[in-house]
């Protein structure tokens, strides 16, 4: 199937580190994406991974992937107020060029 | 290099009208992609478009929704007849060339509204 699969909120501290969790079902997935949707607005790419990787290491983001449970994190290195938004796995599927999003995760930093 | 653009950025339709979203690519991107984000939920995929050329429309609504890429000008989203469901967000996203291994570029959404 296409289903990509994320946890709906984060509450974090300002200043914490934040974990958002993506899951999939589909094996065959090449490049895996997070962008982060701010309210309004359109969507900004965060980074990506190919599926060959299991670590990317950009400033304060590290994404993680693990292959054998379908399991893809963005960790936020000192979470920031700047950094409430809502942020979105997504996938591309062999063969294919269309992105396959997940359901999102809503970020909020409190102070 | 300005990033994808998109007109208009709300529109307001009653049922039974027409609505025609605009998506220009980033400067030297040729191929084009609408998805539509219903409230609280993901985007979801619709149509992959090159120029003059639909290629993937496997996400399109079978009827009175179309999409076009022309050779000139912008690739335009046309939903016929709109009804209270459509109202969702649109958005476009344009790649220098297609294959999975390109980075989509979102622009900022069309918000429609359907009264």
């Amino acid at each position: 199937g296409e289903d990509v699969e994320q946890s709906l909120f984060l509450s974090v501290r300002e200043g914490d580190s934040s974990v958002i969790n993506c899951t999939y079902t589909d094996s065959s997935s090449t490049y895996l994406y997070w962008y982060k949707q701010e309210p309004g607005a359109g969507l900004q790419l965060l980074t990506y991974i190919f599926s060959n990787m299991d670590m990317k290491q950009d400033q304060r983001l590290t994404v993680l992937l693990n292959k054998k449970d379908k399991h893809l994190s963005l960790r936020i290195a000192d979470t920031q107020t700047g950094d409430s938004a809502i942020y979105f796995c997504a996938r591309t599927i062999y063969n294919t060029d269309k992105l396959i999003f997940g359901t999102g995760t809503r970020l909020q930093v409190f102070p | 290099n300005a990033g994808v653009m998109q007109n208009p950025r709300h529109l307001v339709r009653r049922r039974g009208q027409e609505a025609r979203l605009r998506c220009s690519p980033m400067k030297g991107h040729s191929h084009v992609y609408w998805y539509r984000q219903l409230p609280e939920e993901g985007l979801k995929f619709m149509v992959y478009l090159q120029k003059e050329n639909i290629i993937d429309e496997s996400g399109m609504p079978k009827e009175r929704f179309s999409a076009e890429f022309p050779k000139e000008g912008p690739s335009i989203l046309r939903i016929q007849q709109v009804v209270r469901g459509d109202s969702a967000a649109y958005f476009c996203a344009s790649s220098a060339t297609g294959g999975a291994r390109e980075t989509q570029y979102f622009g900022p959404g069309t918000r429609l509204l359907v009264l």
